[in-house]
């Protein structure tokens, strides 16, 4: 199947700074990215849909300034974290749709687990 | 609106005990698809299984079996003789062609003791 990369798969970092994640499609283009965010013991929720060379569409309550989206490329998407907090310490997981592909053909990346201190 | 149901939270079972894990889903779309995902403590969704709305024909696949019911609208999962390399959370969750995201439900961790 496909592969979906997601780098790093952890960071700890100090509160006040940026933390920047990434997201690989290695063997396909993904045309549409989605980043969700998992906290603990809690389902995953999506955070904003990236379409290549567009701005992220987010949902209800993200903050856009706060969760920066770059989806520069079929292959790529980033998600940074601008002045973390504490409470942004969680478990973000992005996922890739193939070009031209259904929702059905959704690959999800391996994690990032995020610890602000 | 779509949404989707794990009502069971948490379950533990042992080991070489058969368990079922049950998935209810809401959407008023024809047209729709439903997957389980595991999610092992190392964090990532581990694809099982995906089923389109208009094939309710149940399926295994080893240990793993599922049960579709539109009637009830339900998704359920079973683990056949369980191991203890099943404990993990897992994820039921639903997606369509008029959306773009996966709706996940809440998860049910599974602990399966030797």
């Amino acid at each position: 199947g496909a592969v979906v990369s997601q780098h790093p798969s952890r960071v700890i970092c100090k509160s006040g700074t940026s933390v920047k994640i990434e997201c690989r499609s290695l063997d396909f283009q993904a045309t549409t990215m989605f980043w969700y965010r998992q906290f603990p013991k809690k389902s995953l929720m999506l955070m904003a849909t990236s379409n290549e060379g567009s701005k992220a569409t987010y949902e209800q309550g993200v903050e856009k300034d706060k969760f920066l989206i770059n989806h520069a490329s079929l292959t790529l998407s980033t998600l940074t974290v601008t002045s973390a907090h504490p409470e942004d310490s969680s478990f973000y997981i992005c996922s890739a749709r193939r070009f031209g592909a259904m929702n059905t053909e959704a690959f999800f990346g391996q994690g990032t687990r995020l610890t602000v201190v | 609106a779509q949404k989707v149901t794990q009502a069971q939270t948490e379950i533990s079972v042992v080991e070489k005990e058969d368990v079922t894990l049950d998935c209810v889903y809401e959407t008023r779309d024809t047209t729709y698809y439903l997957f389980w995902y595991k999610q092992p403590p190392s964090g990532e969704l581990v694809f099982l299984i995906r089923r389109n709305s208009f094939d309710e024909q149940n399926e295994i696949s080893g240990r793993y079996s599922w049960n579709f019911q539109k009637s009830t609208s339900s998704f359920n999962f079973t683990i056949t003789a369980s191991q203890v390399v099943d404990s993990a959370v897992y994820f039921c969750a639903l997606t369509t062609n008029t959306g773009n995201q996966f709706y996940f439900g809440t998860g049910t961790s599974l602990t399966v003791i030797p």
